[in-house]
């Protein structure tokens, strides 16, 4: 099973700002890694797939990239919108695809 | 519009069993890959199973692997999760999703709202 980490745990970011969020796979997952952002009480929403394709509907401020197996999620002047947690899922070969832990995006 | 409306979540007993059922509409169910993901409450997601277009493939997550049955009635539009001798650990919002793209094994681009599985005794 690949294992998914997420850094940091929490991050505290000021209205406006930028926010880096990272994820790690256990082993080369090539580019199939899919971001998603969930506020409370709601499901889970598709903001990224393929590491740097912004999925439907999803703001140029969010934008993706990866380096071997290293990912991240940019987020440019954050809104109040994006005040939420977030995590990261493999979708590579045969499942389980799993997720990572998630990252909560904090007001600062 | 897309929409995916779970149903079957209750309070059961450990070692019980329920059926949990997600219906969708606004798009052609077929050609669609589909997943049950689940969420713990206060917790993160865990991707719990996949059945492919057809219902010839399926995949579990190793916690649930001979517990749990997913499968699919492509004329009724529904997709469902069978939990056969369910442990406290079981208990979680069950979300069912879709996979992007047609005949396409992708990230899930559409969810449904959940269902929520308690097992207590």
């Amino acid at each position: 099973e690949i294992v998914m980490t997420q850094s940091p745990e929490t991050l505290s970011v000021s209205p406006g700002e930028r926010a880096i969020l990272s994820c790690r796979a256990s082993q080369s997952v090539g580019s199939n890694l899919a971001w998603y952002r969930q506020k409370p009480g709601q499901a889970p929403r598709l903001l990224m797939y393929h590491a740097s394709t912004r999925a439907a509907g999803v703001p140029a401020r969010f934008s993706g990239n990866w380096s071997g197996t290293d990912f991240t999620l940019t987020i440019d002047g954050l809104q109040s919108e994006d005040f939420a947690v977030y995590y990261c899922q493999h979708t590579y070969s045969r499942p389980p695809w799993t997720f990572g832990q998630g990252t909560k995006v904090e007001v600062k | 519009e897309v929409q995916l409306v779970e149903s079957g979540g209750v309070d059961v007993q450990p070692g019980g069993s329920l059926r949990l059922s997600c219906v969708v509409s606004g798009f052609t169910f077929d050609p669609y890959v589909f997943h049950w993901v689940r969420q713990p409450p206060g917790k993160g997601l865990e991707w719990v199973s996949l059945i492919n277009w057809d219902g010839t493939t399926t995949y579990y997550t190793d916690t649930v692997e001979g517990r749990f049955s997913i499968s699919r009635d492509n004329s009724r539009n529904t997709l469902f999760l069978q939990l056969n001798n369910v442990k406290i650990e079981d208990t979680a919002v069950y979300y069912c999703a879709r996979s992007l793209g047609e005949y396409s094994w992708n990230a899930l681009d559409s969810w449904g709202q959940g269902t929520l599985v308690t097992v207590s005794s």
